[in-house]
């Protein structure tokens, strides 16, 4: 079974600080890892996906397959930034099981002034 | 384009009520999904479609019942509303396989906040 595990549900930080979201995921394959962004009382959108290995507002986050991890990162956390962060896997795109996301439960990122 | 839309927006409903959730999208997406947003526990799959007049069951679907008759229209049904679906429901959608890898992407809906009482 596919699971994705957000260890902490809230991380508060400093705006200017550096910040590490947390995402671990068990799959037998490999596994397609994204991370969406939901703003306060908005719709979820997606930040970035492994795939691509880009930098979106200046977040970035590597697939680690031997530790099965996808930490999103950010070296200066912006006010900004504050929002609810989910890390979500599918899988891999070239088979037939990746129509399905399977999402880990949140974390809340606070960045106070 | 007005992307992934749903009606209503915010709904109170009582024990025992029935109601039918409308989402639609006009980005031609083979593929559709419900979910439910609830604290501590994340999005969960209830029902999706992969296509015009399919549809599967998700993670957790007691409870709710959908249809898919038109691509461009997912309807998610309660048919006799419980206080544990006092939840957000989102739709989302995406184009279909074969793709691209940005064919992976599911665009959502802004959601639908219902209380049952």
């Amino acid at each position: 079974a596919q699971r994705v595990t957000q260890p902490e549900k809230l991380l508060s930080v400093f705006k200017g600080a550096p910040v590490e979201l947390k995402c671990n995921y068990s799959y037998s394959g490999s596994p397609e890892l994204f991370w969406y962004v939901q703003y306060s009382r908005q719709r979820l959108q997606l930040l970035l996906r492994h795939i691509s290995r880009e930098s979106i507002k200046g977040f970035t986050a590597d697939l680690n397959k031997g530790e099965t991890s996808f930490h999103l990162k950010k070296p200066f956390a912006q006010e900004e930034d504050s929002a609810m962060y989910y890390c979500a896997l599918s899988g891999p795109f070239s088979g037939g099981s990746n129509y399905k996301l399977t999402f880990g439960k949140g974390t809340l990122l606070t960045v106070n002034p | 384009n007005a992307g992934v839309t749903q009606t209503p927006k915010f709904r109170v409903l009582k024990t025992g009520q029935s109601m039918t959730l409308l989402c639609a999208q006009d980005m031609n997406h083979e593929y559709m999904y419900w979910y439910r947003q609830d604290p501590g526990m994340g999005l969960r799959l209830i029902h999706y479609s992969v296509g015009e007049g399919t549809t599967a069951k998700g993670e957790v679907p007691d409870g709710y019942n959908v249809s898919r008759l038109k691509k461009q229209n997912f309807l998610l049904g309660l048919e006799s509303a419980a206080p544990s679906q006092t939840s957000v429901y989102f739709c989302a959608s995406r184009r279909g396989s074969g793709g691209p890898h940005s064919y992976n992407e599911q665009f959502f809906g802004p959601g639908t906040r219902l209380t049952v009482l």
